[in-house]
This record gives C-alpha cells, sequence and structure tokens, in this order.
C-alpha cells in the first residue's frame, strides 16, 4: 500500500467549475498536512497546511480526517491558472515528507 | 532574490560519469533536502540535512553521496552514473524546530538525463 495515495486523475474541467481532491495515508502517527502545487516542468510550491479543524485561503478549502486518516482539497469558481498537479504531502516527523502522486487537473475555458 | 538555488539546471552526460550538483539557500534555514522525481512524477525524499548532520538517508544507493559544507549548502554528488539516475533532482530547504508545519521549499530541479 502507497504510503500517500491520490487519484492521478486527470481532471478536466470546465472554468468556474467546484472541484474536489481527495487523498488518503497510512502512517497515523503522521504529523503535519499540506497541499502542494507543481506545475508543468516547474518545482513544487506549497499551495497550503491543513489544519486539523480545517482551513481555507480564497477559493482553497483543505480538510484533515485523522480518524479516516483522509485529507481534502476542493476549488471553488475554477480558473485557468489553477491548472496544475496537485500534491497531498504527510509529514511523517523528524520533517520527513511524503508526497503523493499528484492529481492532475486542468481547467478548460 | 530569496530563493533555493541549484546548479546546473540540465545536465546530460554518459554512463559511469561522475557528476556533482551544487544546491544553495539564502532564507536562512538550518534544514536542507534531496529529493528525485521519477518519471512517473513521484517525488522521493534521499536525504535531509539539519546544520550539516545527515537526518534522513532514504536507502539511496552510496554511489550518492551528500555533501553539506555549511547549513546553506547541501551538494550532492553521484559516482558511476547509471540509467535509471535519469530525472529530476530537486533541493528543498526548512526550518526545523518543535512546530511541525514548517513548510519546505524548492529549487527548480537539475534535470538529468543519462545517455
Amino acid at each position: 500500500r502507497k504510503e500517500v495515495e491520490q487519484d492521478p486523475g486527470p481532471f478536466n474541467v470546465p472554468e468556474g467549475a467546484t472541484v474536489a481532491f481527495n487523498c488518503t495515508y497510512s502512517n497515523s502517527a503522521s504529523q503535519s498536512f499540506f497541499w502542494y502545487r507543481q506545475d508543468c516542468r516547474k518545482e513544487p510550491k506549497l499551495l497550503m497546511s491543513v489544519y486539523s479543524s480545517g482551513n481555507e485561503d480564497g477559493r482553497f478549502t483543505a480538510q484533515l480526517n485523522r480518524a479516516s486518516q483522509y485529507i481534502s482539497l476542493l476549488i471553488r469558481d475554477s480558473k485557468l491558472s489553477d491548472s496544475a498537479t496537485y500534491l497531498c504531502v504527510v509529514n511523517e516527523g523528524a520533517q520527513k515528507l511524503v508526497f503523493g502522486q499528484g492529481t492532475r487537473l486542468t481547467i478548460n475555458p | 532574490d530569496t530563493a533555493v538555488s541549484q546548479t546546473p539546471k540540465y545536465l546530460v552526460t554518459q554512463m559511469g560519469n561522475d557528476k556533482s550538483i551544487k544546491c544553495e539557500q539564502n532564507l536562512g534555514h538550518d534544514t536542507m533536502y534531496w529529493y528525485k522525481q521519477d518519471s512517473k512524477k513521484f517525488l522521493k525524499i534521499m536525504f535531509s540535512y539539519n546544520n550539516k548532520e545527515l537526518i534522513i538517508n532514504e536507502t539511496v544507493p552510496n554511489r550518492f553521496s551528500p555533501k553539506s559544507p555549511d547549513k546553506a549548502h547541501l551538494n550532492l554528488h553521484i559516482n558511476s552514473l547509471e540509467l535509471g539516475d535519469s530525472a529530476v533532482y530537486f533541493c528543498a530547504s526548512s526550518m526545523s524546530g518543535t512546530g511541525y508545519n514548517q513548510p519546505q521549499h524548492f529549487g527548480d530541479g537539475t534535470r538529468l538525463s543519462i545517455l
């Protein structure tokens, strides 16, 4: 079983749509959680941290369910510039980040 | 500019050669990392150093030898390059500390191609 599992997609959605990504992780001792974004042939960049109570940053909402070991990302009113690969990332402690395979998202005009 | 910078950006070389990739960060971070992203796009940690001390070594072949002369630099030397070493190598840095929510900042990547 992969340590961090995501649906690789690709997801193709029209501009303005709402899209949700899910992620599960296997290590119940994981300490913190993130969503990173990676554009084609670029480096990963932090999109947002994920907190236990859930958190929102503009059009982006992240949720964490520790009991189910499940993380989600919701993007509302999607823009063309949201097209990227979204990486679910889990910190297993000692700054060891484990990355999911990523979910490819394409927003169509 | 404040950043994580790595050189070279592209590296094309023959099997069996030895090569190095350099990484520097001016963010004042105390922890640096090397990651490998293969053709299937999985990003996997290889090494991490905290204040020049090796913290994580993820069963990487000993042909790969990281060197950290100071906490702002972490270089990666690779001996006897093999075809399977072809990948994008990312350097990253972060602050350590008691908080676990310390994001990592990545360099642009070095695209290594073995002929």
